[in-house]
């Protein structure tokens, strides 16, 4: 299985404040199709899990160009450019190119 | 408004079984590959099961294979999980996502004697 391996933990930041989160693959997540599914969601607390990144770097529609993804391979970067309240929870790498899919363990956003 | 509402959840005792099911609302259903990923109290996500946008084919993670199985109706644009032979560690919310990105709220099940 595709071990995911997100660093830090957990991450402590003032709004306003850029932010950083890796997830390291253990195999390439580049597909046969060309394409590389590593997507980054985010869980706010006592809430589900929302969308906002797939395919490495693509935002979705709703989703505030304050986020930023990028990588390639086994290297992935999840930024954000200036923190806001509204970002705080647990942020998730998923990779769907290898079946068993699998998540990173996840990076808990919290607000200093 | 894109929703995907599961339902079927509940309290169960080992061994039994129990059918969950997504009914989905505000996109082409049938478009979609479907997932359903569970998050056991406290702990992080897991991917449980997948399933092609026909249904035709079908991906579990090893520890439900053979319990448990996904499927899908487009005409009625629903997705299900029949879970068969439960243990205490299937105990989790069980959320369905699209992989269009939409996520259900989840469902609760607690299977416990």
């Amino acid at each position: 299985d595709v071990v995911m391996t997100q660093t830090p933990v957990s991450l402590s930041l003032a709004i306003g404040q850029p932010a950083s989160i890796s997830c390291k693959s253990s195999q390439s997540l580049l597909g046969t199709s060309g394409k590389t599914f590593l997507n980054w969601i985010l869980q706010r607390p006592g809430q589900s899990p929302k969308r906002l990144i797939y395919q490495v770097s693509k935002l979705y529609s709703e989703v505030p160009d304050r986020f930023s993804g990028s990588g390639s391979e086994t290297e992935f970067t999840l930024k954000i450019s200036r923190v806001e309240a509204e970002d705080l929870g647990v942020y998730y790498c998923w990779q769907g190119t290898h079946f068993p899919q699998t998540f990173g363990g996840g990076t808990k956003l919290e607000l200093k | 408004e894109v929703q995907l509402v599961e339902s079927g959840g509940g309290l169960v005792q080992p061994g039994r079984s129990l059918k969950l099911s997504c009914a989905a609302s505000g996109f082409t259903f049938s478009n979609y590959g479907m997932a359903w990923v569970c998050q056991a109290p406290t702990k992080g996500l897991e991917w449980v099961a997948s399933i092609s946008t026909g249904g035709g084919n079908t991906y579990y993670r090893d520890s439900v294979k053979g319990r448990f199985t996904i499927s899908r109706d487009n005409a009625k644009n629903t997705l299900y999980l029949q879970m068969d032979s439960l243990r205490s560690e299937d105990t989790a919310t069980y959320y369905c996502a699209s992989y269009g990105g939409y996520w259900g709220q989840g469902v609760m099940v607690t299977v416990s004697s």
